[in-house]
């Protein structure tokens, strides 16, 4: 099976651009989840998706969208870009359904520069 | 606030030794964590992982245990290897929904 995809994997943006990631999950995966990395903070959950719904959401601001479409990728929106929103933004994918598949399978992540 | 950390932010031990990676929770409802591996400029690599009806879970050299009265859980790797070096991440969550990471821990493996 393929792996999740994550495009684009570098992407420079200046302050107050907004910018879609997107994220392509394993086949059969139905769950996404997007997670910020940021150095000393670890992942910070953003959100999930499950069948095009937001299930659960971090705390982060009003700014951080996403959505699932009914293949299962998802996209990741970052409005008005702050400074601060510089990191590696990963996604990961899971089958769920099973105790034994909550396993997150993740990307290598789009490395976001804001200036 | 940080439900799971990870207090040692690196780790150095000797090829063919033991490595011991600790991970402490807050949450009493966790019940599944796992473990990841993580290289630079790739995202995270699933380890292993173990439920709360369990107190141990092995996979070839890598073994999780779990104290659940101590919110304490531990990777240990034996022996140790020098492509185990990387950054190691905890994670927990309620029945798979929202996971929570430590901030992770770097392990070198000296030759």
């Amino acid at each position: 099976k393929a792996g999740v995809t994550q495009t684009p994997r570098y992407l420079i943006k200046t302050r107050g651009q907004q910018v879609t990631l997107s994220c392509s999950p394993i086949s059969g995966h139905r769950s996404v989840s997007w997670y910020q990395q940021t150095p000393g903070q670890g992942l910070q959950f953003l959100f999930e998706y499950f069948s095009e719904t937001q299930r659960n959401k971090g705390n982060f601001p009003g700014r951080f969208s996403g959505r699932q479409f009914s293949n299962s990728r998802s996209e990741m929106n970052v409005s008005t870009l702050e400074l601060g929103d510089s990191a590696l933004y990963l996604c990961a994918s899971s089958q769920l359904g099973q105790v034994s598949s909550y396993e997150q399978y993740f990307g290598p992540g789009t490395r976001l520069t804001v200036t | 606030d940080q439900q799971v950390k990870q207090n040692s932010p690196s780790l150095s031990v000797q090829e063919g030794r033991i490595s011991i990676l600790n991970c402490d929770y807050t949450n009493s409802m966790f019940d599944y964590f796992l473990w990841y591996k993580k290289y630079p400029a790739e995202g995270p690599t699933f380890l292993i992982s173990i439920s709360s009806i369990k107190d141990k879970n092995e996979d070839g050299r890598f073994t999780v245990f779990l104290n659940k009265s101590a919110k304490h859980l531990s990777l240990h790797i034996v022996p140790s290897q020098p492509g185990d070096s990387a950054v190691y991440f905890c994670a927990a969550s309620i029945t798979g929904n929202q996971f929570y990471f430590g901030t992770g821990t770097s392990l070198t493996v000296i030759p």
